[in-house]
C-alpha cells in the first residue's frame, strides 16, 4: 500500500513568514496525526483528527499555528506567523484504527522546516 | 500522567556486538507499547509492538518483551550491523486519548 505522502521535505523561510506542510494519509485510515520533532527529542503531539474531526488540539500553539483537514482525508497544517523556535520536523502520520488498539501509526517522511 | 524513559545515548557499539536499549513506561491501565526507528533523514518507522503483558515483539532481528512488572520494554538485538544505526524511539499508547507518547529517542551508531 502507499504510505503517506508530506510535501514539502524541506523549506527555509524568514521569521514573520508563514508556511504550509501538507500530508496525504494511508487511504482508509481515519485517524490523522500531525507531530512536531524538535533536533534531539522525540515528536510532540500537535493535533489528532478523526475523519475531519478534531479529537485532540490541546498541545497546538493556536496563536500562530492552524490545521483542518477537510472531507476527512488529506490535512494541511499552517504557521503564520513563524518564529526561531518553531524550526523542526513536522511529521504527518494515519492510523487505521488507534494506538492503543496496537495498531501504530504509519509516519511520512516528514518537512524539516528552518526559520531564519 | 502517562510517560516513557529511554536510555540516553549516543550508544557505540561494533559491529555483531550485542544491543540493548533501555526503555520504561509510567501509564495507567494497561497501554500497547512500540518501537519505531528513524534513520537519517527519514521519517519513524513501526520496528515492533506488544499489546499485553508477556508479549514478546520482533523485527528484523530486534526483540522487545512486555514486562508489566517491572514497566519496562527494553530492546534487543544479538548482533548489531552497521545498516542498523538510527535513533530508536521507545512509546506508548495513551487510553484516554488514543495517541502514542514517545520517549526522546536514542542514538545507536554501529562501527565495522
Amino acid at each position: 500500500e502507499a504510505g503517506v505522502a508530506q510535501s514539502p521535505r524541506y523549506k527555509i523561510i524568514e521569521k514573520r513568514q508563514s508556511v504550509a506542510f501538507w500530508c496525504n494519509p494511508i487511504s482508509g485510515h481515519a485517524t490523522l496525526y500531525w507531530y512536531q520533532q524538535i533536533l534531539g527529542q522525540g515528536p510532540k503531539l500537535l493535533i489528532q483528527f478523526q475523519n475531519n474531526g478534531v479529537v485532540d488540539d490541546s498541545q497546538l500553539p493556536k496563536d500562530r499555528f492552524s490545521a483542518e483537514r477537510l472531507k476527512g482525508v488529506d490535512s494541511t497544517l499552517k504557521i503564520q506567523p513563524a518564529k526561531l523556535e518553531d524550526s523542526a520536523v513536522y511529521l504527518c502520520a494515519s492510523s487505521l484504527a488507534g494506538a492503543d488498539r496496537g495498531y501504530g501509526y504509519t509516519f511520512g517522511s516528514g518537512t524539516r522546516l528552518t526559520v531564519v | 500522567g502517562n510517560s516513557v524513559t529511554q536510555m540516553e545515548g549516543p550508544v557505540t557499539l561494533s559491529e555483531e556486538a550485542f544491543l540493548t536499549i533501555n526503555c520504561t513506561y509510567t501509564a495507567t491501565g494497561y497501554p500497547s507499547l512500540f518501537w519505531y526507528v528513524q534513520y537519517p533523514g527519514e521519517g519513524l518507522q513501526l520496528l515492533l509492538k506488544a499489546t499485553k503483558a508477556d508479549d514478546k515483539g520482533s523485527n528484523k532481528g530486534f526483540e522487545a518483551t512486555y514486562r508489566k512488572e517491572t514497566t519496562s520494554f527494553h530492546l534487543e538485538k544479538g548482533s548489531v550491523q552497521v545498516s542498523d544505526s538510527a535513533v530508536y524511539f521507545c512509546a506508548l499508547s495513551d487510553r484516554d486519548t488514543d495517541k502514542l507518547i514517545f520517549g526522546t529517542g536514542t542514538r545507536l551508531q554501529v562501527f565495522p
